[in-house]
């Protein structure tokens, strides 16, 4: 099992449509959760950390499930520039900067 | 204020030549990493620096691999005789207590 995963998609949804992502984890010590972005090309680029209370940020919400070792990422009103592809990102363990990428789930928001 | 640079942007190289990737971290932060991504992967994780600590280089594909960081701030990724397999984007990050991870634009390898 890998240690991040997510659905790679693509998630292909017209503007103004709400969308969820998941990602899971297999490390049950890790305490810290991020969202990144990364559009073609382009370096990632942070999105939103993840709280245990969860977090919103604008049409971004993001939470975590500790029982079920996943976070989610929400985007609602979805607009064309929201296309890209979304990174769950988790500490490896506690205490450390080392982090484990996911592969990505891939966005189209479509006219 | 001025982010994570990357230098080259991109490189093209021999096979079996040696490479040197440059990242100047955003100043202040402590913690600078390395990963890289071949076209339609996720990151790998390569190595990072943390402070005056022993750097975490488990991520490293083989000894042809090397990184240093001088003074707690500039570092260099070193590959030595280069492969086709090399090919990838570099990509250099760094963070500061917070953890958040801030990302260079890249250098783009190509081994031919």
């Amino acid at each position: 099992r890998k240690e991040v995963e997510q659905d790679p998609g693509p998630f292909n949804v017209p503007e103004g449509a709400t969308v969820a992502f998941n990602c899971t984890y297999s490390n049950s010590a890790s305490q810290s959760f991020f969202w990144y972005r990364q559009d073609c090309r382009k370096e990632p680029k942070l999105l939103m950390s993840v709280y245990s209370s969860g977090n919103e940020d604008g049409r971004f919400t993001a939470q975590l499930n500790r029982a079920s070792q996943y976070i989610s990422l929400l985007i609602r009103d979805s607009k064309l520039s929201d296309s890209a592809t979304y990174l769950c990102v988790v500490s490896h363990s506690p205490g450390t900067y080392k982090y484990i990428f996911g592969t990505g789930t891939r966005l189209k928001v479509l006219a | 204020g001025a982010g994570v640079s990357q230098s080259p942007s991109n490189k093209v190289t021999e096979k079996g030549k040696d490479v040197e990737l440059r990242c100047d971290p955003i100043s202040g932060h402590t913690a600078l990493y390395w990963y890289r991504q071949s076209l339609g992967q996720g990151l790998e994780f390569l190595i990072y620096f943390q402070g005056n600590s022993a750097p975490d280089k488990s991520g490293l594909p083989s000894d042809r691999f090397s990184a240093e960081r001088t003074g707690g701030s500039v570092s260099t990724l070193t590959i030595q005789r280069t492969q086709q397999e090399d090919s990838a984007v570099y990509l250099c990050a760094s963070s500061s207590d917070t953890y958040e991870q801030y990302f260079g634009p890249g250098t783009r390898l190509t081994v031919t």
